[in-house]
């Protein structure tokens, strides 16, 4: 079945330390998103890409960045410059012409600072 | 940036009744969709409706798009305790999809 996947679903960091959160999809979708979302909240855009080796930043992009060296993968690391890291992460891929087809999203990363 | 906005912020209705949830948005739109969520879990693409729609059945769900009033309605015939859920609406902003704060709905056995 295709999808998408997103690891770990819990992640524990502590302070100082870059985490990697990890998203992948078999959907051969070309653009690939990550939201953060706090509790109560709606999701908030971190990074985008539209294609491999392309990326944009969303409203929030400081403290995080991305790669995206192939169409199926896109990390999201979480650099100890975040200030406020404790959230819930999601990923998400779209056909190109997103808005005819929606997004496809994936389980969520919980990511707590101890 | 925020562009759509959920209204009511939380709904709890009985079983078996419908439901009904409000977005408004502030630009034009090529379409707007729905999602819902269910608690800790990614969200779930439902139903999208183009701009020169102006209402979409899915099931039971039904989707209303006022563009002259910026706004569209997100309708659940027939509840069932499965509905419990979080309901966004987004729209597209550039190259992007913008959610709103969505509505939190609960429906009471």
């Amino acid at each position: 079945d295709g999808g998408i996947t997103q690891s770990p679903k819990y992640l524990f960091r502590k302070e100082g330390q870059n985490v990697t959160l990890s998203c992948e999809q078999n959907l051969n979708h070309d653009a690939m998103y990550w939201y953060r979302q706090d509790p109560g909240q709606g999701l908030r855009l971190i990074y985008y890409s539209q294609i491999v080796n392309d990326f944009q930043k969303g409203d929030i992009a400081e403290g995080y960045s991305v790669s995206r060296e192939k169409k199926e993968s896109f990390p999201l690391t979480v650099t100890s410059a975040q200030k406020n890291p404790t959230a819930f992460y999601l990923c998400a891929s779209s056909m190109p012409h997103r808005g005819a087809y929606g997004y496809t999203f994936g389980s969520g990363t919980r990511l707590t600072v101890v | 940036s925020q562009q759509g906005e959920e209204d009511p912020q939380a709904l709890s209705i009985q079983e078996g009744e419908n439901a009904t949830m409000n977005c408004s948005y502030k630009t034009s739109i090529n379409n707007l969709q729905w999602y819902r969520q269910n608690s800790g879990r990614g969200l779930v693409h439902l139903i999208l409706i183009r701009s020169n729609e102006r209402e979409k059945h899915s099931g039971r769900l039904r989707v209303t798009l006022d563009t002259s009033k910026k706004s569209s309605s997100l309708l659940i015939t027939a509840s069932r305790a499965a509905d419990t859920a979080s309901y966004f609406c987004a729209t597209e902003e550039d190259d992007k999809i913008i959610f709103g704060k969505g509505t939190r709905l609960h429906i009471l056995p």
